[in-house]
């Protein structure tokens, strides 16, 4: 089955620590994506990928950061500089960075202990 | 003002009858418009997208965009206990894709 993984589905971190969050596809696409969710709020951009060994910043990057070593792969890195974590991360991929439909995965649940 | 707007309700609708989603964006260059569901604790999936004036109907799904007005609707009918979940509206500007906070819809049995 062709799709998005994304692992795990909940990640408890204290502070001080960083935290690595999966996410692997396998649908050949180019793009991909990391979302963060918080309540009464929109998903808001953290990185993106066009194409492998280059990614650009979104909208709230500030203490996260990510590497595209291979097509299938975009992790996120949540460091301590990230004042406020806590939120539902979403990693989504489409064929390119166009007109194409992003697809999502079923997302990381993080807390800061 | 925000690049895209929704009211976050809850839309409270009763079962059978037709719920009518809005959206508004600000991006006059803004080329693709989709509508993403949200169940409470997942993740949005796909219901529809649309890139020209007019509507587009999927089952019970009916999109309808207006560019002159920078609006776009999502319409169901006929809906379920099922339908209720939250309604993300995402347009997709220069590079990049912008949701909306999206809306609550209950369908009442």
């Amino acid at each position: 089955d062709g799709g998005i993984t994304q692992s795990p589905k909940y990640l408890f971190r204290k502070e001080g620590q960083n935290v690595t969050l999966s996410c692997e596809q396998n649908l050949n696409h180019d793009a991909m994506y990391w979302y963060r969710q918080d309540p009464g709020q929109g998903l808001r951009l953290i990185y993106y990928s066009q194409i492998v060994n280059d990614f650009q910043k979104g909208d709230i990057a500030e203490g996260y950061s990510v590497s595209r070593e291979k097509k299938e792969s975009f992790p996120l890195t949540v460091t301590s500089a990230q004042k406020n974590p806590t939120a539902f991360y979403l990693c989504a991929s489409s064929i390119e960075t166009g007109l194409d439909t992003q697809y999502f995965g079923p997302g990381t649940r993080l807390t800061v202990l | 003002q925000k690049e895209v707007e929704q009211n976050s309700g809850p839309l409270s609708v009763p079962e059978g009858a037709i719920a009518s989603l809005n959206c508004t964006y600000s991006d006059r260059g803004s080329q693709s418009f989709f509508w993403y569901r949200q169940y409470s604790g997942k993740s949005p999936e796909l219901i529809m997208s649309i890139y020209s004036n007019g509507d587009k109907e999927d089952g019970r799904f009916t999109a309808q965009l207006n560019k002159a007005s920078q609006y776009v609707s999502l319409l169901i009918r006929d809906s379920q206990p099922s339908d209720s979940a939250t309604y993300l509206c995402a347009v997709r500007g220069y590079q990049k894709v912008t949701f909306g906070i999206g809306t609550k819809l209950q369908v009442i049995p």
